[in-house]
């Protein structure tokens, strides 16, 4: 069964130091997103992105992060310098549509902790 | 503005049980609501629903939702220990994004 990959799975990083988050949607989706969940809090939305644009962001999503296609299947989340606060769960979805009924599916998530 | 909320926060009862847990919403445009089970990381889809009334069933569990009254349970029955994880419900609006609730935490214990 297809499904959603990230990498990494642990990432341990200094404030201050730029992270990139790693990708890999469903082969046939064309909507991606990224979420984040802070520890004992919940799910929240970040960036949803279709057509190599973002679609929408949330207040949390600004000028410190971005995302990119790269290529034909990567989907990646940079933090160019991280804080504190920015320690958390990620985690990358991706649906076929945007019809708003349709399933998004999510990655293992990849956990960072900056120190 | 947009929210989810769940109860109860959490629950804890006996193998063989029976549990109802409980989503409210408001949310403008509102076009599906989904459960998702998390475990140790990523949500597990579970359901999807956007009409009222419609039962949809997965062996133990079940669903519905209320679209007047703005809310949705999902039912497990004659619970087991591999049912204990955090349950999530989330609304989509006629963006992409999904509105998470804050998670029931339900504990089987044998």
């Amino acid at each position: 069964e297809p499904e959603v990959t990230q990498t990494p799975s642990h990432q341990v990083t200094q404030m201050g130091q730029e992270v990139i988050l790693r990708c890999v949607p469903i082969s046939n989706h064309l909507y991606f997103y990224w979420y984040r969940q802070i520890l004992g809090q919940k799910v929240e939305f970040l960036v949803s992105f279709y057509n190599n644009e973002i679609s929408e962001k949330s207040e949390i999503f600004d000028d410190q992060f971005s995302v990119e296609r790269p290529d034909g299947s990567n989907f990646t989340l940079k933090i160019r310098s991280t804080k504190l606060e920015d320690s958390a769960m990620y985690f990358c979805a991706s649906s076929s549509r945007l019809a708003g009924t349709e399933t998004q599916y999510f990655g293992p998530g990849t956990r960072l902790l900056v120190l | 503005e947009d929210k989810v909320v769940q109860s109860p926060l959490s629950l804890v009862v006996h193998e063989g049980d029976t549990v109802t847990l409980n989503c409210s919403y408001e949310v403008t445009n509102f076009r599906s609501l989904l459960w998702y089970k998390q475990e140790k990381k990523a949500p597990t889809f579970l359901f999807m629903l956007t009409s009222s009334g419609i039962e949809k069933k997965s062996g133990r569990l079940s669903s519905i939702l209320d679209k007047k009254e703005l809310f949705s349970i999902l039912n497990i029955t004659a619970t087991q220990t591999g049912d204990s994880a955090v349950y999530l419900c989330a609304v989509r609006g006629n963006t992409g994004k999904l509105i998470f609730g804050q998670g029931t935490t339900l504990q089987v214990k044998p």
